[in-house]
């Protein structure tokens, strides 16, 4: 049973680029969190997913970020017209029931160059 | 004021040491969870508890609902188990509010 995937591990993106960032839940999963982390800062919570719904978006950027959890496929953050300060680590985790334990992918090292 | 604190902010120890590491938080929790990251970056699920005490080899969790604290314990520690170890609550919907974490060296 494989778990949290996401791809790619590293995404180099120029100013004003578009990132997509993608989140595989473990198997049985219907429920994904998409947290950030900023260089030498703690995590921080963006968004709330559950199979085509958002469910909390508070955490999110209002401008420029997005995220989908589609019926089929996986979860995609994407970032629009990227700037230097969205150089982070993007991690996604995802859990079987609201509450329940959160697993987590090996993150996505975003780089604006 | 930070809704998760932790301390120490760093650790280190020398193989073989009992380390404690405390989180206390001052929101009302569904469950409060220990996670462990690696240099690498990775992020791993050491516990998930709501009340009481857990163990895990040599890793014991407890958690204090009442006093809003909990603990993580590592007994006979070893130098793999350096790493950040990062306090996290579940607050409304799900969503996890983490402390700045705990970056702990072990000597060999």
């Amino acid at each position: 049973n494989a778990g949290v995937m996401q791809n790619p591990r590293h995404l180099v993106r120029r100013r004003g680029q578009e990132a997509r960032l993608r989140c595989s839940p473990m198997k049985g999963h219907s429920h994904v969190y998409w947290y950030r982390q900023l260089p030498e800062e703690g995590l921080k919570f963006m968004v709330y997913l559950q199979k085509e719904n958002i469910i909390d978006e508070s955490g999110m950027p209002k401008e420029r970020f997005s995220a989908e959890f589609p019926k089929e496929g996986p979860s995609i953050l994407r970032i629009q017209q990227v700037v230097r300060g969205d150089s982070a680590a993007y991690f996604c985790a995802s859990s079987l029931t609201r509450d329940s334990e959160q697993y987590f992918g090996p993150g996505t090292r975003l780089t604006v160059t | 004021k930070n809704e998760v604190e932790q301390s120490p902010q760093n650790l280190t120890a020398q193989e073989g040491e009992f380390i404690t590491i405390n989180c206390s938080y001052s929101v009302g929790i569904s469950a409060l969870h220990w996670l462990q990251q690696h240099p690498g970056g990775g992020i791993v699920s050491l516990f998930m508890l709501s009340s009481g005490k857990k163990k895990h080899g040599r890793l014991i969790a407890t958690i204090n609902i009442q006093e809003k604290h909990s603990s993580l314990h590592i007994t006979a520690s070893h130098p793999r188990d350096s790493a950040v170890y990062i306090c996290a609550v579940g607050t409304s919907g799900s969503r996890l509010t983490f402390g700045e974490g705990t970056q702990l060296t072990v000597n060999p």
